[in-house]
């Protein structure tokens, strides 16, 4: 069957450190792959779009990676804030414009 | 432009009634999606539109649940003869033509008693 895995335990790390998140998928063909931040009783909001034939995609201080051998994809935060606390969604073009997401990784970013 | 506007933002209904939400997506987005959330859990697909149609529907879908967008604006979902079950966020997003990226609401919170 059709998976998206992500980390289910909430990631902690100090202020400053680089926060890595995996996002893992079966049985899909995804053309591209985004990721999406969520607070708490907002929506999601768009960060990243990485297509398929792209390896790394960067914008300020994240960056993603697409691995379509692995069926992985890993999000970086680099220099991380407790602003940066929060949900974060990974999300696949699942043919067409449908869009199927992961749960989601909590992320703490501690002072 | 405001974004992806809900309403209403939450609601309280008893098991057995009717409820609708409305959907007004950004301006001149043709494509827009419904999601249901439910705590710890990613946004769950429902159904999405291409202007005024319906193109997908999830399986997940029961027939208590319907969805429209009239005129290719705004858009509603209703859910019959509620659930307790049927207790969840339930989220709205638009896309841009040929773009991939959603641009979502808030939600509309619903608890069904």
């Amino acid at each position: 069957s059709q998976k998206i895995e992500q980390n289910s335990e909430a990631l902690n790390i100090q202020e400053g450190k680089t926060a890595t998140l995996t996002c893992n998928y079966t049985n899909y063909s995804p053309a591209y792959l985004q990721w999406y931040r969520q607070d708490p009783g907002r929506g999601p909001v768009f960060l990243l779009l990485i297509r398929e034939n792209e390896k790394e995609k960067r914008k300020e201080r994240l960056k993603v990676t697409f691995d379509t051998t692995l069926k992985q994809s890993l999000f970086h935060i680099t220099a991380s804030q407790p602003a940066d606390s929060a949900t974060y969604l990974c999300a696949l073009g699942a043919g067409g414009f449908k869009t199927i997401f992961g749960a989601g990784t909590r992320l703490f970013v501690k002072a | 432009d405001t974004g992806v506007s809900q309403n209403p933002r939450h609601k309280i209904t008893k098991r057995g009634q009717n409820v609708t939400f409305r959907c007004d997506p950004i301006s001149e987005h043709n494509r827009l999606y419904w999601y249901r959330q439910t705590l710890g859990q990613g946004p769950e697909f429902l159904t999405y539109f291409q202007n005024e149609a319906q193109l997908e529907k999830s399986r997940l879908l029961s027939d208590r649940f319907s969805a429209e967008r009239p005129k290719g604006s705004f858009s509603t979902l209703e859910i019959q003869r509620t659930e307790q079950g049927d207790s969840a966020m339930y989220l709205c997003a638009s896309s841009p033509k040929d773009k991939n990226i959603q641009y979502f609401g808030a939600g509309t919170r619903l608890s069904v008693l």
